[in-house]
Protein backbone atom coordinates (compact mmCIF):
# COMPACT_ATOMS: atom_id res chain seq x y z
CA UNK A 1 0.00 0.00 0.00
CA UNK A 2 1.35 3.55 -0.72
CA UNK A 3 2.04 5.37 2.15
CA UNK A 4 3.95 8.06 3.53
CA UNK A 5 5.74 7.79 7.48
CA UNK A 6 6.30 11.14 9.60
CA UNK A 7 8.57 10.99 12.89
CA UNK A 8 8.93 11.35 15.37
CA UNK A 9 5.07 12.96 15.62
CA UNK A 10 6.10 15.20 18.09
CA UNK A 11 9.37 17.05 19.12
CA UNK A 12 10.66 19.42 21.26
CA UNK A 13 13.58 21.34 21.43
CA UNK A 14 15.48 23.83 23.27
CA UNK A 15 16.32 26.89 21.13
CA UNK A 16 19.81 26.31 19.30
CA UNK A 17 19.11 22.41 19.48
CA UNK A 18 19.64 20.96 15.91
CA UNK A 19 17.55 17.89 14.98
CA UNK A 20 16.03 16.20 12.59
CA UNK A 21 12.73 15.42 10.74
CA UNK A 22 12.06 11.78 8.82
CA UNK A 23 9.49 11.06 5.91
CA UNK A 24 10.00 7.52 4.55
CA UNK A 25 7.56 6.44 1.81
CA UNK A 26 6.36 3.67 -0.31
CA UNK A 27 5.38 4.76 -3.57
CA UNK A 28 6.17 3.44 -6.77
CA UNK A 29 6.86 6.23 -9.26
CA UNK A 30 7.87 8.85 -7.15
CA UNK A 31 7.57 12.13 -9.21
CA UNK A 32 8.48 14.92 -6.30
CA UNK A 33 8.84 15.05 -2.56
CA UNK A 34 7.34 18.00 -0.82
CA UNK A 35 8.10 19.45 2.19
CA UNK A 36 5.38 22.06 4.04
CA UNK A 37 5.67 24.03 7.04
CA UNK A 38 1.62 24.69 9.18
CA UNK A 39 0.90 26.86 11.88
CA UNK A 40 -2.16 26.52 13.86
CA UNK A 41 -5.42 27.42 12.07
CA UNK A 42 -3.90 28.35 8.87
CA UNK A 43 -3.15 26.47 5.15
CA UNK A 44 0.35 24.42 4.65
CA UNK A 45 3.48 26.89 3.37
CA UNK A 46 5.73 25.64 0.76
CA UNK A 47 9.37 24.96 1.65
CA UNK A 48 10.99 22.71 -0.90
CA UNK A 49 10.69 20.42 -3.40
CA UNK A 50 12.82 17.37 -4.08
CA UNK A 51 13.13 15.52 -7.07
CA UNK A 52 15.65 12.91 -7.03
CA UNK A 53 17.88 10.72 -4.57
CA UNK A 54 20.58 13.01 -3.62
CA UNK A 55 19.12 16.41 -4.52
CA UNK A 56 19.34 19.02 -0.96
CA UNK A 57 17.80 22.15 -0.82
CA UNK A 58 18.67 24.68 1.89
CA UNK A 59 16.32 27.81 3.47
CA UNK A 60 17.79 29.73 6.31
CA UNK A 61 17.95 27.39 9.17
CA UNK A 62 16.42 24.32 6.64
CA UNK A 63 17.63 21.70 4.78
CA UNK A 64 15.99 18.86 3.04
CA UNK A 65 17.28 15.75 1.65
CA UNK A 66 16.32 12.98 -0.76
CA UNK A 67 17.39 8.99 -0.53
CA UNK A 68 15.56 6.60 -2.48
CA UNK A 69 13.15 5.46 -0.03
CA UNK A 70 12.98 8.48 3.09
CA UNK A 71 13.78 12.66 3.32
CA UNK A 72 15.45 14.63 6.22
CA UNK A 73 14.38 17.80 7.24
CA UNK A 74 17.82 18.94 8.91
CA UNK A 75 16.75 22.17 11.46
CA UNK A 76 19.86 23.48 12.69
CA UNK A 77 20.04 26.42 15.47
CA UNK A 78 16.27 26.19 16.05
CA UNK A 79 14.36 29.15 16.88
CA UNK A 80 11.30 29.28 18.92
CA UNK A 81 9.74 30.62 15.34
CA UNK A 82 10.32 27.35 14.07
CA UNK A 83 7.38 25.80 15.99
CA UNK A 84 5.15 24.57 13.74
CA UNK A 85 4.04 21.52 12.31
CA UNK A 86 6.06 19.93 9.49
CA UNK A 87 4.32 17.91 6.72
CA UNK A 88 5.69 15.94 4.13
CA UNK A 89 4.28 15.30 0.72
CA UNK A 90 5.00 13.06 -2.36
CA UNK A 91 3.49 12.81 -5.81
CA UNK A 92 3.72 9.85 -7.25
CA UNK A 93 2.31 8.19 -10.91
CA UNK A 94 0.86 11.04 -12.83
CA UNK A 95 -1.04 13.20 -10.23
CA UNK A 96 -1.43 10.71 -6.78
CA UNK A 97 -0.43 12.97 -4.35
CA UNK A 98 -0.23 11.71 -0.65
CA UNK A 99 1.19 13.77 2.61
CA UNK A 100 2.30 12.33 6.18
CA UNK A 101 0.50 13.30 9.43
CA UNK A 102 3.08 15.47 10.11
CA UNK A 103 5.94 16.36 13.11
CA UNK A 104 4.66 18.71 15.20
CA UNK A 105 8.02 20.60 16.69
CA UNK A 106 7.84 23.06 19.35
CA UNK A 107 11.24 25.21 20.00
CA UNK A 108 11.81 26.43 23.67
CA UNK A 109 13.80 29.71 24.44
CA UNK B 1 -2.36 38.66 -5.19
CA UNK B 2 -5.11 37.63 -2.59
CA UNK B 3 -3.12 34.05 -3.60
CA UNK B 4 -5.91 31.04 -3.12
CA UNK B 5 -8.77 32.32 -0.74
CA UNK B 6 -11.63 30.00 0.62
CA UNK B 7 -15.46 30.66 1.63
CA UNK B 8 -17.02 30.44 4.31
CA UNK B 9 -14.34 30.22 7.01
CA UNK B 10 -16.36 27.99 9.48
CA UNK B 11 -20.02 26.27 8.93
CA UNK B 12 -22.28 24.19 10.73
CA UNK B 13 -24.43 21.64 9.30
CA UNK B 14 -27.30 19.23 10.57
CA UNK B 15 -27.08 15.80 8.75
CA UNK B 16 -28.48 15.45 5.46
CA UNK B 17 -27.93 18.86 4.35
CA UNK B 18 -26.36 20.39 1.69
CA UNK B 19 -23.83 23.33 1.07
CA UNK B 20 -20.76 24.40 -1.13
CA UNK B 21 -17.63 25.49 -0.30
CA UNK B 22 -16.16 28.17 -3.01
CA UNK B 23 -12.23 27.98 -3.39
CA UNK B 24 -10.68 30.73 -5.91
CA UNK B 25 -6.94 31.29 -7.00
CA UNK B 26 -5.89 34.45 -9.16
CA UNK B 27 -2.21 33.03 -9.87
CA UNK B 28 -3.60 31.97 -13.33
CA UNK B 29 -2.88 27.99 -12.05
CA UNK B 30 -4.05 24.96 -13.51
CA UNK B 31 -3.99 22.37 -11.25
CA UNK B 32 -6.30 23.19 -8.06
CA UNK B 33 -7.24 20.20 -5.50
CA UNK B 34 -9.65 19.80 -2.28
CA UNK B 35 -7.93 18.14 0.59
CA UNK B 36 -9.92 17.37 4.37
CA UNK B 37 -7.31 17.49 7.39
CA UNK B 38 -8.45 15.19 10.50
CA UNK B 39 -6.45 15.06 13.38
CA UNK B 40 -3.75 12.28 13.32
CA UNK B 41 -4.45 11.86 9.56
CA UNK B 42 -2.93 14.35 7.44
CA UNK B 43 -4.48 16.12 4.58
CA UNK B 44 -5.88 13.56 1.64
CA UNK B 45 -6.95 14.19 -1.53
CA UNK B 46 -10.71 14.28 -2.38
CA UNK B 47 -10.63 15.47 -5.70
CA UNK B 48 -8.48 17.52 -7.80
CA UNK B 49 -8.76 18.98 -11.40
CA UNK B 50 -6.00 19.76 -14.04
CA UNK B 51 -7.71 22.62 -16.21
CA UNK B 52 -10.89 24.60 -16.57
CA UNK B 53 -13.93 22.10 -17.39
CA UNK B 54 -12.05 18.75 -15.80
CA UNK B 55 -12.59 16.68 -12.17
CA UNK B 56 -10.59 13.79 -11.25
CA UNK B 57 -11.16 11.42 -8.42
CA UNK B 58 -8.58 11.28 -5.37
CA UNK B 59 -7.94 9.23 -2.58
CA UNK B 60 -11.39 9.94 -0.43
CA UNK B 61 -13.82 11.11 -3.17
CA UNK B 62 -17.05 9.11 -1.60
CA UNK B 63 -20.10 11.77 -0.59
CA UNK B 64 -18.35 14.80 -2.57
CA UNK B 65 -18.92 16.32 -5.87
CA UNK B 66 -16.60 19.01 -7.50
CA UNK B 67 -17.11 21.36 -10.26
CA UNK B 68 -14.57 23.56 -12.38
CA UNK B 69 -16.75 25.67 -14.60
CA UNK B 70 -13.99 28.34 -14.45
CA UNK B 71 -10.22 28.55 -14.14
CA UNK B 72 -9.46 30.55 -11.21
CA UNK B 73 -12.62 29.01 -8.82
CA UNK B 74 -12.93 24.93 -7.84
CA UNK B 75 -16.13 24.12 -6.08
CA UNK B 76 -16.69 21.22 -3.60
CA UNK B 77 -20.01 19.99 -2.92
CA UNK B 78 -21.62 18.17 -0.35
CA UNK B 79 -25.24 16.54 -1.49
CA UNK B 80 -25.96 15.41 2.14
CA UNK B 81 -23.89 15.92 4.76
CA UNK B 82 -22.60 13.48 7.26
CA UNK B 83 -20.89 13.57 10.61
CA UNK B 84 -18.05 11.82 9.01
CA UNK B 85 -17.69 14.86 6.82
CA UNK B 86 -16.37 16.92 9.93
CA UNK B 87 -13.54 17.88 8.99
CA UNK B 88 -10.78 21.02 8.00
CA UNK B 89 -11.15 21.52 4.58
CA UNK B 90 -8.42 22.99 2.35
CA UNK B 91 -8.13 23.80 -1.38
CA UNK B 92 -4.61 24.27 -3.25
CA UNK B 93 -3.54 24.86 -6.38
CA UNK B 94 -0.66 24.41 -8.65
CA UNK B 95 0.93 25.57 -11.64
CA UNK B 96 1.26 21.99 -13.22
CA UNK B 97 1.52 18.55 -11.62
CA UNK B 98 5.33 18.25 -9.93
CA UNK B 99 5.40 21.63 -8.95
CA UNK B 100 4.26 23.00 -5.72
CA UNK B 101 0.68 23.54 -3.86
CA UNK B 102 -0.46 26.78 -2.14
CA UNK B 103 -3.17 26.30 0.19
CA UNK B 104 -5.88 28.71 0.89
CA UNK B 105 -6.55 29.56 4.76
CA UNK B 106 -9.00 26.43 5.06
CA UNK B 107 -12.56 26.28 5.99
CA UNK B 108 -13.42 24.48 9.35
CA UNK B 109 -16.92 22.28 8.91
CA UNK B 110 -18.98 20.29 11.07
CA UNK B 111 -21.97 17.68 10.69
CA UNK B 112 -24.34 17.82 13.71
Amino acid sequence: EDQVTQSPEALRLQEGESSSLNCSYTVSGLRGLFWYRQDPGKGPEFLFTLYSAGEEKEKERLKATLTKKESFLHITAPKPEDSATYLCAVQYNNNDMRFGAGTRLTVKP
Amino acid sequence: NAGVTQTPKFRVLKTGQSMTLLCAQDMNHEYMYWYRQDPGMGLRLIHYSVGEGTTAKGEVPDGYNVSRLKKQNFLLGLESAAPSQTSVYFCASSRTNNYEQYFGPGTRLTVT
